[in-house]
């Protein structure tokens, strides 16, 4: 089946320790997002990757950063710069064009939830 | 700059209630795609329906409906006879189409949390 797969579910921080959040989706998307979520809270853009080897700062980037070597995968490390990390992460896929017969623009992971020990 | 507004932060209704989820969106652009996601306890986002700026006819989905007006800048969202597997935080977006062509990033709202109650 395709999709995408975030791992890992659940993901515990130490204070002044870097964590990466693995994405990985097999529907041969060419743009992949990150997104923050807050708890009563929209979803914020923090990343995103049009093609491999190039990605945008979204809304909130810092202090995080990600890497884009294959179309499949989009990994996104929460680095110590990050000091409220406690959140809910999705990574999302889409085409890079929606057209008229395209009809779900971004396909969702199951997200990883990120807190501070 | 694209913006999506829901305006409504929590709903709670009783169960068989019918309830309407509010989203109103602004954009520059002629040609752009409007989107229901809902989101359930587990976390995963789920599609509903995608809509696009030229075509506004209404749509219904058993008990979902779909009310796009281009003229007030909104596309609600109303469940009939609510059920308790409704209760979720929905989303609403927007992608535009730049430069001829449009991508897939999408500019969400807020989110509505909807409580059903039995």
């Amino acid at each position: 089946d395709g999709g995408i797969t975030q791992s890992p579910k659940y993901l515990f921080r130490k204070e002044g320790q870097n964590v990466t959040l693995s994405c990985e989706q097999n529907l041969n998307h060419d743009a992949m997002y990150w997104y923050r979520q807050d708890p009563g809270q929209g979803l914020r853009l923090i990343y995103y990757s049009q093609i491999v080897n190039d990605f945008q700062k979204g809304d909130i980037a810092e202090g995080y950063s990600v890497s884009r070597e294959k179309k499949e995968s989009f990994p996104l490390t929460v680095t110590s710069a990050q000091k409220n990390p406690t959140a809910f992460y999705l990574c999302a896929s889409s085409p890079l064009y929606i057209t008229r017969h395209s009809n779900q623009p971004q396909h969702f992971g199951d997200g990883t939830r990120l807190s501070i020990l | 700059a694209q913006k999506v507004t829901q305006a409504q932060t929590e709903i709670s209704v009783v169960e068989k209630e019918d309830v309407t989820l509010d989203c109103v969106y602004e954009t520059r652009d002629t040609t752009y795609y409007l989107f229901w996601y809902k989101q359930p306890p587990s976390g995963e986002l789920v599609f509903l329906i995608r809509r696009n700026s030229f075509d506004e006819q209404n749509e219904i989905s058993g008990r979902y409906s779909w009310n796009f007006q281009k003229s007030t800048s909104s596309f609600n969202f109303t469940i009939t006879a609510s059920q308790v597997v409704d209760s979720a935080v929905y989303f609403c977006a927007l992608s535009v189409n730049a430069g001829g062509t449009s991508y897939g990033k999408l500019t969400f709202g807020q989110g509505t949390i909807l409580t059903v109650h039995p």
